[in-house]
């Protein structure tokens, strides 16, 4: 079984500071790792995958986020954010199980950005 | 291409009643998932279509059933409502099962329960 912890429910940052929202997950099998983001009244849009390959993966609007397998961790960080960047977060991670496409989410991070 | 849409956006029903959500994929996606998102449990994987057939299946009672046409479009039922059921309904369109996995959410159905 796979599942992904979101430690912080709640990070607020001043404008132009960076950020790190935090994601671990747990699997026995090898997993596809994603964060995405989710504004008021709206679905959720992709920031960025890490499938394979390089541990350090960038995504859109300047966000980027590193795999660490020992630490089974999966962090998101944007070195300055913008007020646009208010919104709630979800690490999820998808694997090999049985077929078929299935996400397990984090409980997500309420990111709150003040001037 | 047009993103993932999702109808009604907005639904208020009464307790017993039934539902069914509409969702149309991305051309040329032939999975569906569809999720619940409430504020207690968080997003919960509902089921997926592929080809018309169900491949995978979450903890949810029976009275929650879907199906997916020829053309991908899919639909979610909910029978026998409860107050429970009030949730943001999200579906997801991707590629047949690739390595990336990577899906596409709609906006999602508001369901309120009364």
């Amino acid at each position: 079984a796979q599942s992904v912890t979101q430690l912080d429910s709640q990070v607020p940052v001043f404008e132009e500071a960076p950020v790190e929202l935090r994601c671990n997950y747990s699997s026995s099998v090898s997993v596809y790792l994603f964060w995405y983001v989710q504004y008021p009244n709206q679905g959720l849009q992709l920031l960025l995958k890490y499938l394979s390959g390089s541990t350090l993966v960038k995504g859109i609007n300047g966000f980027e986020a590193e795999f660490n397998k020992s630490q089974t961790s999966f962090h998101l960080r944007k070195p300055s954010v913008h007020i646009s960047d208010t919104a709630e977060y979800f690490c999820a991670v998808s694997g090999l199980t049985g077929g078929g496409n299935k996400l397990t989410f984090g409980t997500g991070t309420q990111l709150k950005v003040e001037l | 291409k047009a993103g993932v849409t999702q109808t009604p956006r907005y639904l208020i029903k009464t307790r017993g009643q039934q539902v069914t959500l509409s969702c149309s994929p991305i051309s040329g996606h032939r999975s569906v998932s569809w999720y619940q998102q409430t504020p207690g449990q968080g997003l919960q994987f509902l089921f997926e279509y592929f080809s018309e057939t169900q491949r995978n299946k979450g903890n949810f009672p029976g009275r929650f059933s879907g199906r997916q046409f020829s053309n991908s479009r899919s639909e979610m039922n909910v029978s026998t409502l409860e107050l429970g059921d009030s949730a943001l309904y999200l579906c997801a369109s991707s590629l047949p099962a690739t390595a990336s996995y990577e899906q596409y959410f709609g906006p999602g159905t508001r369901l309120t329960v009364t």
